[in-house]
């Protein structure tokens, strides 16, 4: 089983949707939770990350973390077509153990947005 | 500020040559990640370093690879005796302090081609 699951998708909608991407864990350890954007042949672009539970919101973005049930959520409002992209969520434990510089990431959702 | 550079963006290789893959991290960081992500397959880390020390290698082949963040210049990745299976993008990724280590950023990869 891998540490953390991603549905590849495509995830195709048409623009102005609301998109959901979700990753789930089994690792305890994580604290740290990040969604990057990968365009394309690009590196990955941090949007956005929390530290334990709870919801962040950022522009058109909203994360949540609910470490109860390892789960962890993306939702971008008013989506564009600019936002089409790869979505990794990537997740680290906390400082002091043997791996906190380890970012551990899912296999990344393919997202399509169509005008 | 210039963000994470990687060099070259691309390179080609046959298999038994050596690969050197560059990173500099963006100004102010001292801390470096190397990820490589193979086709169909997420990111996946291999090492971190800090200045002339090597934090994690977790993630490293055990022959073959090699990372070193020297005081003065570049993060250089080495791939020696190279296999097809060594065909992979190679991201590197920097963070600016170690309470930071969560939030890294990335470049633009190397893509290396193992002909």
């Amino acid at each position: 089983q891998k540490e953390v699951e991603q549905d590849p998708g495509p995830l195709s909608v048409p623009e102005g949707a609301i998109v959901s991407l979700n990753c789930t864990y089994s690792n305890s350890a994580f604290q740290y939770f990040m969604w990057y954007r990968q365009y394309s042949r690009k590196g990955p672009e941090l949007l956005m990350y929390t530290y334990s539970s709870g919801n962040k919101e950022d522009g058109r973005f909203t994360a949540q973390v609910d470490k109860s049930s390892k789960y962890i959520s993306l939702f971008i409002r008013d989506s564009q077509p600019s936002d089409s992209a790869t979505y990794l969520c990537a997740m680290s434990p906390n400082a002091g153990g043997t791996s906190y510089g380890k970012l551990t990431f899912g296999q990344g959702t393919i997202l399509t947005v169509h005008p | 500020n210039a963000g994470v550079m990687q060099n070259p963006r691309h390179l080609v290789r046959r298999r038994g040559q050596e690969a050197r893959l560059r990173c500099s991290p963006m100004k102010g960081h001292s801390h470096v990640y190397w990820y490589r992500q193979l086709p169909e397959e997420g990111l996946k880390f291999m090492v971190y370093l800090q200045k002339e020390n090597i934090i994690d290698e977790s993630g490293m082949p055990k022959e073959r690879f090699s990372a070193e963040f020297p005081k003065e210049g570049p993060s250089i990745l080495r791939i020696q005796q190279v296999v097809r299976g060594d065909s992979a993008a190679y991201f590197c990724a920097s963070s600016p302090l170690q309470s930071s280590y969560n939030e890294q950023f990335f470049g633009p990869g190397t893509r290396l081609t193992v002909l």
